[in-house]
């Protein structure tokens, strides 16, 4: 079964400082992988993906991915974080056969940005 | 375009009472439906799924049922509400051939 971890729950960065969310996922196979950002109240958005190609992902808002096959990681980065970048990041993992593709996601890191 | 709506966006329900969420999609067609729930400081657990109307599969034995009467709509229901059925909902669409899932604006569930 595929999982999904995140090991920060909570993490605090100025403004302006560089981000880097972690995220390492199980699969059996080459995954799709997702990074989708909640603001509070808020439905998820998603900032990013990988399907296949490139390792180096760009997304929205500046953000980017890198898919490590070696190390079953897809950590998500931001050179310098903006005060409006605090929400919670879910990073996700899909099966990419069959046609349901469920998603299973981590629990979340809750972003703090200090000004 | 495609857009995703959920209502009603909060709802406030004593114990034991019925509840009714409903997700429609608009400019798809035949999605494949997806309903979330989020806990407190928990994340996003996946509650069933659908491939097709009438279509429906359950991830997590619980209090909840889903059903799909048309092909753009896909509705959450408890007969009795438990306070452990509150938290986030969410639903999701996915065009059948894609894999990314859009995600609806959420419905607040409080159980008192």
């Amino acid at each position: 079964a595929q999982s999904v971890t995140q090991p920060d729950i909570h993490i605090t960065v100025s403004e302006g400082a560089s981000l880097e969310l972690r995220c390492n996922y199980s699969y059996g196979a080459t995954p799709y992988l997702f990074w989708y950002v909640q603001s509070p109240g808020q439905g998820l958005q998603l900032l990013l993906k990988y399907f296949s190609g490139d390792t180096l992902v760009q997304g929205i808002k500046g953000f980017e991915a890198e898919f490590k096959r070696s190390q079953s990681s897809f950590n998500l980065r931001k050179p310098s974080v903006h005060w409006s970048d605090a929400a919670e990041y879910f990073c996700a993992v899909a099966g990419n056969t069959g046609t349901a593709s469920k998603l299973t996601f981590g629990t979340g890191t809750r972003l703090q940005v200090t000004l | 375009s495609q857009t995703i709506h959920q209502w009603p966006a909060t709802l406030v329900q004593p114990v034991g009472s019925p509840l009714s969420l409903e997700c429609t999609v608009e400019g798809t067609s035949n999605p494949n439906l997806y309903w979330y729930r989020q806990a407190a400081g928990r994340g996003l657990q996946l509650l069933f799924y659908s491939v097709g109307i009438g279509q429906i599969s359950s991830e997590v034995p619980q209090n909840l049922s889903a059903s799909r009467p048309q092909d753009r709509q896909f509705i959450l229901s408890s007969k009795k509400l438990l306070l452990s059925d509150s938290g986030f909902y969410l639903c999701a669409w996915k065009s059948s051939k894609g894999a990314k899932q859009y995600f609806g604006p959420g419905t607040r569930l409080t159980v008192t």
